[in-house]
Formats: C-alpha cells, structure tokens, sequence
C-alpha cells in the first residue's frame, strides 16, 4: 500500500478543469514540497510542478499545484487531448527517509 | 542543452549483479544531487535511491537497502547503481534523474534520462 494516495483515475473533457488530489501525512506532505510528473505512454517523466505550487519554464499557466495540510493538488484547466497522460505526485517522507511516489492518476479526455 | 543517459541494462539471471551508468552533460554535475527511479512493466514510478552531489549522503528505498549501491564519478560526469542479487521484482526500467543543486538553482527532479531496461529472468 502506498504511502501517498492518488485518485487511479480521472476525466474531462476538452476545455474542463480536473483536479488530482494527493494525500499523505505529517511526515511527508505536512512538512515537504511536492512535485507533480507528468507521464506520456513509453515516454520519461516531465515535471509540471515543483516546491508546491512552481512552475518551471515551459509549463503552461493552465497548469497549476497548490498544498494545504497533508494534502496537494495538481489542477489542469482548458483540458486537451494531450493532457492525457499518467500524473504523479512525489515528496521526501521524514520517517523513511526517503522519497515516495504516489501510484499515479490516469487522465483521460472524453 | 542538459542531458542524461542511461546504459548498462539488459537480460540477466536472478541472483546475478548489473552495474547500471548514468552520463550527464550540459551542466555541472557535481554541483548536483542525483536519483535513481524505477518503474515496473506497467506500474508507477518507484524512487531507489538518492545521492549527493559530493558522494558522501546516500539514500534508499527499504526494499533494495543492502543490494543496491548508488555512486557517482564526478571526474566523469557518471551517476552508477550496482545491483547485487537480482530478483524478478528488480525487473523495471530505471530512469537517473537530476536532484537539487548546491546553489539551489533548479527545483529537485528537473531532468530525466530515457532510462535502461533491466529484465531479471531464469
């Protein structure tokens, strides 16, 4: 069982809005910066957000992070066909010293 | 243009070793800290293991401490994995990633290699 809890799956289509939630707990979340990958099918991962809520060059607007507690989110707006992809989030957990990923979302565009 | 390529997997026998090569250009290495990540045939990113830019701190993943030894060459812009004992569940491609930097310059994670396949089979 992970560490970190993704929603396996969600869905939009062209134009909505989808949030992906990813939970933790005090050791991680609660006191770390959270990144969020981005996963196209037989491709590396891409990093859509850093530090929470940070952008690095290149990344759209319509993607953002944001954290609250033991929780973050990734929200994607203006849905398109090429945001479907695996998303994952990952923190440093202060008790296992060590990274942890959570199991990934699928997003798919009806 | 900042680069990371991955070598050194390929078909091996449960119980053997595979040395696993990370080539970095484009940027100071050494200034970096460096990860190994992993992912199954059809499953999520697993991280293995992290190292500082110096070499000296070293992190892993439980299920691989005492089998895994992640190292680094500065002098050659090379992150390693030394795998020793190798079981199915090591089947993955392994991606190096690049970790924070000493300046605090770039956020953790930034760039990717494509990754090496290592499939562990009798």
């Amino acid at each position: 069982q992970s560490v970190l809890a993704q929603p396996p799956s969600a869905s939009g289509t062209p134009g909505q809005r989808v949030t992906i939630s990813c939970s933790g707990s005090s050791s991680n979340i609660g006191t770390n910066s959270v990144n969020w990958f981005q996963q196209l099918p037989g491709t590396a991962p891409k990093l859509l957000i850093y530090s929470n809520n940070q952008r690095p060059s290149g990344v759209p607007d319509r993607v953002s992070g944001s954290k609250s507690g033991t929780s973050a989110s990734l929200a994607i707006s203006g849905l398109q066909s090429d945001d479907e992809a695996d998303y994952y989030c990952v923190v440093w957990d202060d008790s296992l010293l060590g990274y942890v990923f959570g199991p990934g979302t699928k997003v798919t565009v009806l | 243009q900042v680069h990371l390529v991955e070598s050194g997997g390929g078909v091996v026998q449960p119980g053997t070793s595979l040395r696993l090569s990370c080539a970095a250009s484009g940027f100071t290495f050494s200034t970096y800290a460096m990860h190994w990540v992993r992912q199954a045939p059809g499953k999520g990113l697993a991280w293995v293991a992290h190292l500082s830019h110096d070499g000296i701190h070293k992190y892993y993943e439980d299920s691989v401490k005492g089998r895994f030894t992640i190292s680094r060459d500065n002098s050659k812009n090379t992150l390693y994995l030394q795998i020793n004992s190798l079981r199915g569940e090591d089947t993955a491609l392994y991606f190096c990633a690049r970790g924070h930097s000493i300046y605090g310059s770039a956020p953790n994670m930034d760039v990717w290699g494509r990754g090496t396949t290592v499939t562990v089979s009798s």
